[in-house]
């Protein structure tokens, strides 16, 4: 069966540091990822999604970018975080014609 | 730009009321899926409908496809305290994008 993993589950952060956060998707090949960003209790706001290794694309012009360095690793990066920048970030993945996602546990981010 | 709106945005009720949740836009989508989330954890993928006048039912949970593929609908019967959550609802399109646009959620509290 298929499993995403995020990691860390939360971290503080002031600002003006740098950010990474890690996804990795088990048990499918070549799947479409996905990084979203959600505000409290809000709908969910696509940042990056990629079909394929190094291949990226950006929704929302902002300071954050993402890279697909292997098939089933996603990982999220900032070189300054900004106040902007807290929310609750998800990684998704998806395979197939309706593109269902499944989502991973996400990662709590407070920029202090 | 396809927009998917949700109604209503919150809604309380008591533990064993009906409700319905609506999920609309302009825009004519190939697949329309419906996601819970709970507090601190990813959407969790309920159903995917994809033909136009579809009707799915999952234990108490209906959900229905418009005719002309452009809103749903969810409805819970006899609620219970575990369908408390944010219900999103995300329209696929198959014209070469991978990405789905996700509704402005509605958030359910069911009362015991």
């Amino acid at each position: 069966s298929q499993t995403i993993h995020q990691w860390p589950a939360t971290l503080v952060q002031p600002v003006g540091s740098p950010l990474s956060l890690e996804c990795t998707v088990e048990g499918t090949s070549n799947p479409n990822l996905y990084w979203y960003r959600q505000a409290a209790g809000r709908g969910l706001q696509l940042l990056f999604y990629s079909v394929g290794i190094g291949q990226i694309s950006s929704e929302v012009p902002q300071n954050l970018s993402a890279s697909r360095p292997q098939d089933r690793q996603f990982i999220l990066s900032s070189k300054k975080l900004l106040l902007s920048d807290s929310g609750f970030y998800l990684c998704a993945w998806s395979v197939g014609a309706v593109y269902e996602q499944y989502f991973g546990p996400g990662t709590r981010l407070t920029v202090t | 730009t396809q927009l998917l709106e949700q109604s209503p945005q919150f809604l309380s009720i008591q533990e064993g009321e009906n409700l319905t949740v609506y999920c609309n836009s302009s825009s004519v989508f190939s697949s329309l899926q419906w996601y819970r989330q709970e507090p601190g954890e990813g959407p969790v993928l309920l159903v995917t409908v994809v033909t136009g006048g579809e009707v799915k039912k999952l234990k108490r949970l209906t959900f229905q496809f418009g005719d002309a593929r452009k809103d749903s609908s969810l409805h819970i019967t006899a609620a219970q305290p575990g369908d408390t959550g944010l219900y999103l609802c995300a329209g696929g399109s198959n014209f070469g994008n991978e990405k789905l646009t996700f509704g402005t959620g509605t958030r359910l509290t069911i009362i015991p």
